[in-house]
């Protein structure tokens, strides 16, 4: 069974860098999507970008300027950075696999991460 | 790229059904069959409920049926049960290499 566990710092300043890395654990890294999606505190969720095992990337075009996404086929994970971080990046941050068409099938534990000053 | 459009909130009682619609425009819903839906409990991740607007994931109860028609896709839930009370989204590729989300529909069960 497919399982992805994430992690990375929790809370950042005002025009930090947001790190996060998801594992892929039980299942192949190899001819999958993986996405990053966030989810502001009692919003809605948004779909940042996502890498393909072939190292391709995709972007949301109103977060491109600031995202990278890459992955480690090697150690079954990939990372999310996100530039000069505002309040408004505050949120729940999920990793999650395109398994199937067009839609997200495997979730991460999601990760909440706080930007203050 | 707006968020598609869902009501606030659904609800129906113990064993009938509630339907929750999706509305998004036809660079979205209305051109790609890439909608799914998501239902989400609170402080858990999204499980995703349905794909290709109406195919269901291996687990999903049969309960559980998708739908489309032009710009407007629709979630269905059958037989309601209590655990069937959670926040649904819904999903769509909307091209140039992105996808958006709808902003989300609370579901009470009665």
């Amino acid at each position: 069974q497919v399982q992805l566990q994430q992690w990375g710092a929790g809370l950042l300043k005002p025009s930090e860098t947001l790190s996060l890395t998801c594992a892929v654990y039980g299942g192949s890294f190899s001819g999958y999507y993986w996405s990053w999606i966030r989810q502001p505190p009692g919003k809605g969720l948004e779909w940042v970008g996502e890498t393909y095992h072939s190292g391709s990337t995709k972007y949301n075009p109103s977060l491109k300027s600031r995202v990278t996404i890459s992955g480690d086929t090697s150690k079954n994970q990939f990372s999310l950075q996100l530039s000069s971080v505002t309040a408004a990046d505050t949120a729940v941050y999920y990793c999650a696999r395109g398994g199937v068409p067009g839609a997200f099938d495997i979730w991460g534990q999601g990760t909440m991460v706080t930007v203050s000053s | 790229q707006s968020a598609l459009t869902q009501p606030p909130s659904a609800s129906g009682s113990l064993g009938q059904s509630v339907t929750i619609s999706c509305t998004g425009t036809s660079s979205d819903v209305g051109a790609y069959n890439y909608v799914s839906w998501y239902q989400q409990h609170p402080g858990k991740a999204p499980k995703l409920m349905i794909y290709e607007v109406s195919k269901r994931p291996s687990g999903v109860p049969d309960r559980f049926s998708g739908s489309k028609s032009g710009n407007t896709a629709s979630l269905t839930v059958s037989g309601l049960q209590a655990e069937d009370e959670a926040d649904y989204y819904c999903s769509s590729y909307a091209g140039s290499n992105n996808y958006v989300f709808g902003s989300g529909t609370k579901v009470t069960v009665l």
